[in-house]
């Protein structure tokens, strides 16, 4: 049981290269988030999906893009990155959306230059 | 809208201190109240819940008191560990309406020997 696994663990990439980040849950789970982590800012909410077929735009949507494959797995897309979403990505999962628990990936180290 | 706050830190903590690290929220109804700790180098994991009023969350010595009237849930240790050197996150889900989950800003923890 592994959990939620991301890949890769670690990127770096030049301003304008496009990239996708993987992220997969064994739980069953029908709720996925991605987040940022910024020094001195928490966590902020880029994307979740309530349940396999939806998506919803976070605090932090700008220069995104996500998709649910299906129920085990969500991706986040970066279509042109830029410097500013140098980040440390972390994917989630929880059982439903609201109330539960969420349970966090070991997260991605994205830097762009 | 929901909002979470928590005590700045670095908190910095000799072996076997007292702990006390404060949090408040702000939220329409009956939220639910989290904290989780994340390690150097890892992603986030639950440390203990509350789900109704003064219900107490526990695990691993910590423990905190959903305190609806001073819309309040500070996490305390009797003695911390060296360990116990993380960033402590507080954090607020509810169902219906918006699925996005507050979290706080984080505190970082340090504990000497």
């Amino acid at each position: 049981n592994a959990g939620v696994t991301q890949t890769p663990k670690f990127q770096v990439l030049k301003t304008g290269q496009s990239m996708t980040l993987q992220c997969a849950q064994d739980m069953n789970h029908n709720s996925m988030y991605w987040y940022r982590q910024d020094p001195g800012m928490g966590l902020r909410l880029i994307y979740y999906s309530a349940s396999e077929g939806t998506t919803d735009k976070g605090e932090v949507p700008n220069g995104y893009n996500v998709s649910r494959l299906n129920k085990r797995e969500f991706s986040l897309r970066l279509e042109s990155a830029a410097p500013s979403q140098t980040s440390v990505y972390f994917c989630a999962s929880s059982e439903a959306p609201g109330l539960d628990e969420q349970f966090f990936g070991p997260g991605t180290r994205l830097t762009v230059l | 809208g929901n909002s979470v706050t928590q005590m700045e830190g670095p908190v910095t903590l000799s072996e076997e201190a007292f702990l006390t690290i404060n949090c408040t929220y702000t939220a329409t109804g009956y939220p639910s109240l989290f904290w989780y700790v994340q390690y150097p180098g890892e992603g986030l994991q639950l440390l203990l819940k509350a789900t109704k009023a003064d219900d107490k969350g526990s695990n691993k010595g910590f423990e905190a008191t959903y305190r609806k009237e001073t819309t309040s849930f500070h996490l305390e240790k009797g003695s911390v560990q060296v360990s116990d050197s993380a960033v402590y996150f507080c954090a607020l889900s509810q169902s219906g309406g918006s699925y996005i989950p507050t979290f706080g800003r984080g505190t970082s923890l340090i504990v000497h020997p």
